[in-house]
């Protein structure tokens, strides 16, 4: 079945440096790719949707400059907390699909601590 | 905005089965429904989705009524393992998934 590996699983970094976040579709080129952030007892809140080589689309709310996204190729999304900040801490998690009618499938999530 | 609704939990003991109800009567016709669950600080898992056919695989059932404005799924014999957030989700234009509340399934001993 389709696998998305995402990598860091855990990241802790001080306040005011940037962190990468790696999601890569495995054995699938994944057309589309998700980025949710999830804080505790919450449910998944979707920041950004990327389409590779081009820009990413982001929700309302969710600043653009801080959370960089890059969809270069099509089985790797790259998000970067640029400038991460203590209320950056979340749980954020990656999907891919390759389109809609094949399915979703997730990451195992990147726990982003700030301090 | 998420296009379906979910009681936000429930409780099932083990080795009975576990019916979990959505509602998603503002989908279009050719929206598919999907169904995943998370345990706790992992990402989502992929269960099963269906159209209009009522679908079976290795880990569910999932019934979808013949109007399509609900489903059910259905995990036959629950297990202490099975406990878990259950999201019914259905793709937003752009092929966007968007999370409601959810289902927190309690599989009691």
């Amino acid at each position: 079945g389709a696998v998305v590996s995402q990598h860091p699983s855990r990241v802790i970094c001080k306040s005011g440096t940037s962190v990468k976040i790696e999601c890569r579709s495995l054995d699938f080129q994944a057309t589309t790719m998700f980025w949710y952030r999830q804080f505790p007892k919450q449910s998944l809140m979707l920041m950004a949707t990327s389409n590779e080589g081009s820009k990413a689309t982001y929700e309302q709310g969710v600043e653009k400059d801080k959370f960089l996204i890059n969809h270069a190729s099509l089985t790797l999304s790259t998000l970067t907390v640029a400038s991460a900040h203590p209320e950056d801490s979340s749980f954020y998690i990656c999907s891919a699909t390759r389109d809609g009618n094949y399915g979703y499938t997730f990451g195992s999530g990147t726990r982003l601590t700030v301090v | 905005d998420a296009k379906t609704t979910q009681p936000p939990s429930m409780d099932c003991a083990e080795g009975r089965a576990a019916n979990l109800p959505c509602n998603h009567s503002t989908i279009s016709g050719n929206e598919y429904v999907y169904w995943y669950r998370q345990i706790h600080s992992q990402g989502p898992q992929y269960i099963i989705h269906g159209l209009k056919n009522n679908e079976t695989n290795e880990m569910a059932s999932l019934i979808i009524t013949e109007d399509r404005k609900s489903s059910t799924l259905i995990l036959p014999h629950a297990t202490l393992r099975d406990t878990a957030v259950y999201y019914c989700i259905s793709p937003n234009a752009g092929n966007m998934l968007t999370f409601g509340g959810g289902t927190r399934l309690m599989v009691k001993p």
